[in-house]
């Protein structure tokens, strides 16, 4: 079955320290794979997303995240979070789209970031 | 501003009342769709549309109509609201040449009494 786990309902990391965000997947075929932040109250925002090429891809708000293959794992990251990270992050994964007219997301259940001052 | 506009942003209903839930876009994207979000479950998909006049259901559709009669417009309807249809309710839009490059608007909170 498709899935995507992300094992951590809530985190919770101090100002300035770095964060990983986990998430796994279970998916048959080459995966699409993206991580969203959405604030309180707000819709979702494309944080990153990996297609092919280089396994760490860069993001908006200096979220970094790296694609194994061998572990079904897209780890989301950062070295250094801010108090205005805390939202929740979810990561989703999907087929080709130009292989799969009928693409869809796979949505994970979402990461509660908290800031701790 | 361009984006993904959805009305109204909180709604209380009774059991077996209907309404719609409107979303609009103005970024001539062709595709649209409407996920709900429950706690612990992400985001489900409900209903999408790649173009005007084109629908088609997703993972939960059951108990919701959608149509798309013009490329801007893409209306939720709940037929006889339930308590299990309580929810937030998003709305997204992308170019059909750029799958996945979705943008959300901000949600309908939906509270079904």
């Amino acid at each position: 079955a498709q899935s995507v786990t992300q094992p951590d309902i809530h985190i919770t990391v101090s100002e300035g320290a770095s964060l990983e965000l986990r998430c796994n997947y279970s998916y048959g075929a080459t995966p699409y794979l993206f991580w969203y932040v959405q604030s309180p109250g707000q819709g979702l925002q494309l944080l990153l997303k990996y297609f092919s090429g280089d396994t760490l891809v860069q993001g908006i708000k200096g979220f970094e995240a790296e694609f194994k293959r061998s572990q079904s794992s897209f780890n989301l990251r950062k070295p250094s979070v801010h108090w205005s990270d805390a939202a929740e992050y979810f990561c989703a994964v999907g087929p080709d789209p130009y292989m799969d007219s009928n693409y869809q997301l796979i949505w994970g259940a979402g990461t509660k970031l908290i800031i701790k001052p | 501003n361009a984006g993904v506009t959805q009305t109204p942003k909180f709604q209380v209903l009774k059991t077996g009342q209907s309404m719609t839930l409107q979303c609009a876009q103005d970024m001539n994207h062709e595709y649209m769709s409407w996920y709900r979000q429950d706690p612990g479950m992400g985001l489900r998909l409900i209903h999408y549309s790649v173009g005007a006049g084109i629908t088609d259901q997703g993972e939960v559709p059951n108990g919701y109509n959608v149509s798309r009669s013009t490329t801007e417009d893409f209306p939720l309807r709940l037929l006889s609201a339930a308590p299990s249809q309580t929810s937030v309710y998003f709305c997204a839009s992308s170019y059909a040449s750029s799958p996945y490059g979705y943008t959300f608007g901000s949600g309908t909170r939906l509270t079904v009494v």
